[in-house]
């Protein structure tokens, strides 16, 4: 059983380009999250989805970031024009419906920008 | 909104001795409350959590308890051993809610 997978694991970019994130959560989960971490700094939540569905995006800049958990696929963290300051490790996370709450990270993406 | 404040900020200690970790958190309503440990370069894992209606849980050499009505928890790894150096997050939340994380306790382990 596949834990939560992220992918690319490692993402160079140079300033105001595109940065696309991806995460596929724990088979029989419908819930994720993104969480931003900066070096040597805790985690902050930027964006909760279920299927089609953001259900709390107060975490996320209002410019230039924007999520998605379609239907069929991975979630998506979208980052447009990125500067240097969006440098920092991205995880995912995602727990299952019902009442189970335990949130399970996946290795996480580290973005540089050059 | 919900915060966390979690202490020490980092903390030695020498093999086989305990080691005490410390978080607050503000939102009564939080009923969730995990602890994750990230090694360089990895992801969190989590290594225990515990839910609001209990005040005690305990994995090996791993416990936390919580405090209600001070609204605090703590974690504590007993006979410490090198392989659980690393930093330490503890996190609040309402249960399939965003984490809420404390800024992390780097803990040493010497040998």
């Amino acid at each position: 059983n596949a834990g939560v997978m992220q992918n690319p694991r490692h993402l160079v970019r140079r300033r105001g380009q595109e940065a696309r994130l991806r995460c596929s959560p724990m088979k029989g989960h419908s819930h994720v999250y993104w969480y931003r971490q900066l070096p040597e700094e805790g985690l902050k939540f930027m964006v909760y989805l279920q299927k089609e569905n953001i259900i709390d995006e107060s975490g996320m800049p209002k410019e230039r970031f924007s999520a998605e958990f379609p239907k069929e696929g991975p979630s998506i963290l979208r980052i447009q024009q990125v500067v240097r300051g969006d440098s920092a490790a991205y995880f995912c996370a995602s727990s299952g419906t019902g009442t189970t709450d335990t949130q399970y990270f996946g290795p996480g993406t580290r973005l540089t920008v050059l | 909104g919900e915060n966390v404040e979690q202490h020490p900020s980092t903390l030695s200690v020498q093999e086989g001795d305990s080691a005490v970790i410390k978080c607050t958190y503000s939102d009564s309503a939080s009923n969730y409350f995990p602890w994750y440990k990230q090694e360089l370069g990895k992801r969190p894992q989590l290594i225990i959590d515990i839910r609001s209606n209990v005040g005690e849980k305990k994995d090996q050499r791993i416990a936390v308890t919580l405090n209600k009505t001070a609204k605090h928890f703590s974690l504590h790894i007993t006979e410490t051993q090198p392989e659980d150096s690393a930093v330490y997050f503890c996190a609040a939340s309402r249960g399939n809610t965003p984490l809420v994380f404390g800024k992390g306790t780097r803990l040493s382990v010497i040998a």
